[in-house]
C-alpha cells in the first residue's frame, strides 16, 4: 500500500525567514505534486514533478523530487504572509492517487 | 469554461438518511476520485475509477458507495451505515493512466454535516 508521509505537519514561521517541508513516500513513483489548500477551500495544483532530480519554482516556492530516496522537498524562502495555507504532496502510483497529511503553515509578521 | 462541479455545496442530514453528492466534470477526463477530509486533517481516498462502469475502493470505502454511468458523472452516497459522516467531501478528476503530467483536478467540495 502506497504510504506517503509529511512534516512538519504544522509550521509557523516569521516573515522573511527560509524552511523546507518534506515528503516522503512508500512505492516506486517518478509522478509528485504539490497543491496549496486555503481554509475551507478546495485544492489548487502548484508543481508537478516528473522525474528525478526535477526542480521546479514559483515565487518563493520551489519543489523538488529525489525519486531514488523518495523524498520531495518543498523550499519556501523569504515568507510572507501570503504564504499562510495547507500544503500537501500527493504521489501518483497506477492512478493510485494518495496524499500527505498537509502542512498547515502560518507566517507571522 | 471546463471544471468539476460539485453539489450541494452544503448539506444537512439526520441520521440514518442516506444522501447523494454530485460530481460532473466537462474535462474529458477519464478518472475520478472522491477523498474525505475531516478538519485539520488530509484527504483520504473513498472511491476512484478509471473507466465508464468500474471503480475501486480506496481507504475509507465502507458506508460509501459509487456509481460510474457515464463519463461526466460520479455521485457518492453517504449511507447510513458510515457510522461518522461529517466531513468535506473533495471530488476529483485526472486524464487518466498517461505519461507525463496528470494532474488532479479538483471541485469546490461538499461539505456535509449530520444532525
Amino acid at each position: 500500500e502506497l504510504k506517503v508521509e509529511q512534516n512538519p505537519l504544522f509550521l509557523s514561521m516569521q516573515e522573511g525567514k527560509n524552511y523546507t517541508i518534506y515528503c516522503n513516500y512508500s512505492t516506486t513513483s517518478d509522478r509528485l505534486y504539490w497543491y496549496r489548500q486555503d481554509p475551507g477551500k478546495s485544492l489548487e495544483s502548484l508543481f508537478v514533478l516528473l522525474s528525478n532530480g526535477a526542480v521546479k519554482q514559483e515565487g518563493r516556492l520551489m519543489a523538488s523530487l529525489d525519486t531514488k530516496a523518495r523524498l520531495s522537498t518543498l523550499h519556501i524562502t523569504a515568507a510572507v504572509h501570503d504564504l499562510s495555507a495547507t500544503y500537501f504532496c500527493a504521489v501518483d502510483a497506477d492512478d493510485d492517487m494518495r496524499f500527505g497529511a498537509g502542512t498547515r503553515l502560518t507566517v507571522k509578521p | 469554461d471546463g471544471g468539476i462541479t460539485q453539489s450541494p455545496k452544503y448539506l444537512f442530514r439526520k441520521e440514518g438518511q442516506n444522501v447523494t453528492l454530485s460530481c460532473e466534470q466537462n474535462l474529458n477526463h477519464d478518472a475520478m476520485y472522491w477523498y474525505r477530509q475531516d478538519p485539520g486533517q488530509g484527504l483520504r481516498l473513498i472511491y476512484y475509477s478509471q473507466i465508464v462502469n468500474d471503480f475501486q475502493k480506496g481507504d475509507i470505502a465502507e458506508g460509501y458507495s459509487v456509481s460510474r454511468e457515464k463519463k461526466e458523472s460520479f455521485p457518492l452516497t453517504v449511507t447510513s451505515a458510515q457510522k461518522n459522516p461529517t466531513a468535506f467531501y473533495l471530488c476529483a478528476s485526472k486524464r487518466g493512466r498517461t505519461s507525463g503530467a496528470n494532474v488532479l483536478t479538483f471541485g469546490a467540495g461538499s461539505r456535509l454535516t449530520v444532525l
